[in-house]
């Protein structure tokens, strides 16, 4: 059973381009959430989703930052006309839709750097 | 709005030694408090977790305990080993089935290093 899986691990990009990030959840999860980890900082909620639903964006920049999770294929958040400031690490975790398995995983995310 | 304090930020112990790490919740409507590990260029990594309605939960030499008064919840580590080593996050959510609020609110992090 393959854990959450995040792609890609490292992506450059220059200031100014888009940044597409892909998160397959685990197996038998509908809950998405999106994670930015600044260097040497916690990590900072910005938006959770479940199938083809974004339930919660509040913690994302209110501008050039999208995130969808459709019927098929895996989340993505996406980052248009990057600046340097959105340099960190982003992830993703998944968890299912039942109160009494509310544990969430993390994928090894993806490092985004902008040059 | 929501806010979980951890503390200390870095702490240094001697191998075989315990280590505590301490966090404060300002939502009372939080119900789920899972404790991660992240090591570097890693994910966060679940250790252990404790709802609302438990006061304390151990899982071989990690434990945690919940003062919901308080709202205090605590991280403990007995015989800490060198790979022990590693930024530990608390986090806490008012999770429901369906919600809107199931998101985690992650403290600042504390790092240990176990020394050999």
């Amino acid at each position: 059973n393959a854990g959450v899986m995040q792609n890609p691990r490292h992506l450059v990009r220059r200031r100014g381009q888009e940044a597409r990030l892909r998160c397959s959840p685990m197996k038998g999860h509908s809950h998405v959430y999106w994670y930015r980890q600044l260097p040497e900082e916690g990590l900072k909620f910005m938006v959770y989703l479940q199938k083809e639903n974004i339930i919660d964006e509040s913690g994302m920049p209110k501008e050039r930052f999208s995130a969808e999770f459709p019927k098929e294929g895996p989340s993505i958040l996406r980052i248009q006309q990057v600046v340097r400031g959105d340099s960190a690490a982003y992830f993703c975790a998944s968890s299912r839709a039942d109160r009494r398995r509310t544990e969430a995983f993390f994928g090894q995310g993806t490092r985004l750097t902008v040059v | 709005g929501e806010n979980v304090e951890q503390h200390p930020s870095t702490l240094s112990v001697q191998e075989g030694d315990s280590a505590v790490i301490k966090c404060t919740y300002s939502d009372s409507a939080s119900n789920y408090f899972p404790w991660y590990k992240q090591e570097l260029g890693k994910g966060p990594q679940l250790i252990i977790d404790i709802r609302s309605n438990v006061g304390e939960k151990k899982d071989q030499r990690i434990a945690v305990t919940l003062n919901k008064t308080a709202k205090h919840f605590s991280l403990h580590i007995t015989e800490t080993q060198p790979e022990d080593s590693a930024v530990y996050f608390c986090a806490a959510s008012n999770w429901a089935s369906g919600g809107a609020t199931n998101k985690l609110i992650f403290g600042t992090g504390t790092l240990l290093a176990v020394q050999p």
